[in-house]
C-alpha cells in the first residue's frame, strides 16, 4: 500500500520567513495530494491540494509543488504569520483511501 | 450544511466496556472514512465506505473494532471490549469523487476524544 513520509517533524521559523515541508510517497499510481492544517484540539482542514496532472499550484501565501518522477511534493508558506502555527499533514491517494504523513509541527515566532 | 457530525465529543470509559462512536456525513457525500489519531501513530485510516459498503478495512487494528454504515447518513465505529491503548481521537470524514478519476477534499468531523481507563 501507499507509504507517505514527511519531513521535518518540527519546524520553527521567524515571522515573515518562509517555511517548506516535504513529503515523499511510494505508490506511483497516486494522483491526489492534499495538505491539511490542524490547529491544537481542532479537526484537520484542507488548505491546498494538487492533482497529478499539474506540477504546481499556488493560493496566496501557500504553494504546493509536485515531482511525479521523484515521487515527492512540497508545501511552501511564504511571509509566515503566528497564526500559521499548527501541525501540517501531507497525504497521497490513488483511489478513495488516503494515507497521511506523520505531520510537521510548525511554530512561527513573532 | 452543518458539516460532518460526530458524537459523543468526549467519551471516558473503563477497560472492558463497549464503546460506540457515531458519525453523520455531509449530505450527498458517498464516501465515509474513519481515522484514529494518536501522538505515537499519527493519523491512521481505519476503514472507509462507499455508498454504505465497506471498501477497505485493512486499517482496523483488531477484531475488537467493527464499523457499520446502515444508511447514507449514519455510521458507527464500535470497540468491544475497549482497552487503554484504544485511547485516541477518532475522526470521521466524508467526501465525494470528482468523477474524473481524481478525488475531492475529505471533510473531517470534530472528532471524538476517547479515554479508556
Amino acid at each position: 500500500g501507499e507509504n507517505v513520509e514527511q519531513h521535518p517533524s518540527t519546524l520553527s521559523v521567524q515571522e515573515g520567513d518562509s517555511a517548506v515541508i516535504k513529503c515523499t510517497y511510494s505508490d506511483s499510481a497516486s494522483n491526489y495530494f492534499p495538505w491539511y492544517k490542524q490547529e491544537l484540539g481542532k479537526r484537520p482542514q484542507l488548505i491546498i491540494d494538487i492533482r497529478s496532472n499539474v506540477g504546481e499550484k499556488k493560493d496566496q501565501r501557500i504553494a504546493v509543488t509536485l515531482n511525479k518522477t521523484a515521487k515527492h511534493f512540497s508545501l511552501h508558506i511564504t511571509e509566515t504569520q503566528p497564526e500559521d502555527s499548527a501541525v501540517y499533514f501531507c497525504a497521497a491517494s490513488r483511489r478513495s483511501d488516503m494515507r497521511f504523513g506523520a505531520g510537521t509541527r510548525l511554530t512561527v515566532k513573532p | 450544511d452543518a458539516g460532518v457530525i460526530q458524537s459523543p465529543r468526549h467519551e471516558v470509559t473503563e477497560m472492558g466496556q463497549e464503546v460506540t462512536l457515531r458519525c453523520k456525513p455531509i449530505s450527498g457525500h458517498d464516501y465515509l472514512f474513519w481515522y484514529r489519531q494518536t501522538m505515537m501513530r499519527g493519523l491512521e485510516l481505519l476503514i472507509y465506505f462507499n455508498n454504505n459498503v465497506p471498501i477497505d478495512d485493512s486499517g482496523m487494528p483488531e477484531d475488537r473494532f467493527s464499523a457499520k454504515m446502515p444508511n447514507a447518513s449514519f455510521s458507527t465505529l464500535k470497540i468491544q471490549p475497549s482497552e487503554p491503548r484504544d485511547s485516541a481521537v477518532y475522526f470521521c470524514a466524508s467526501s465525494f469523487p470528482s468523477g474524473s478519476g481524481f478525488h475531492n477534499e475529505q471533510f473531517f468531523g470534530p472528532g471524538t476524544r476517547l479515554t479508556v481507563l
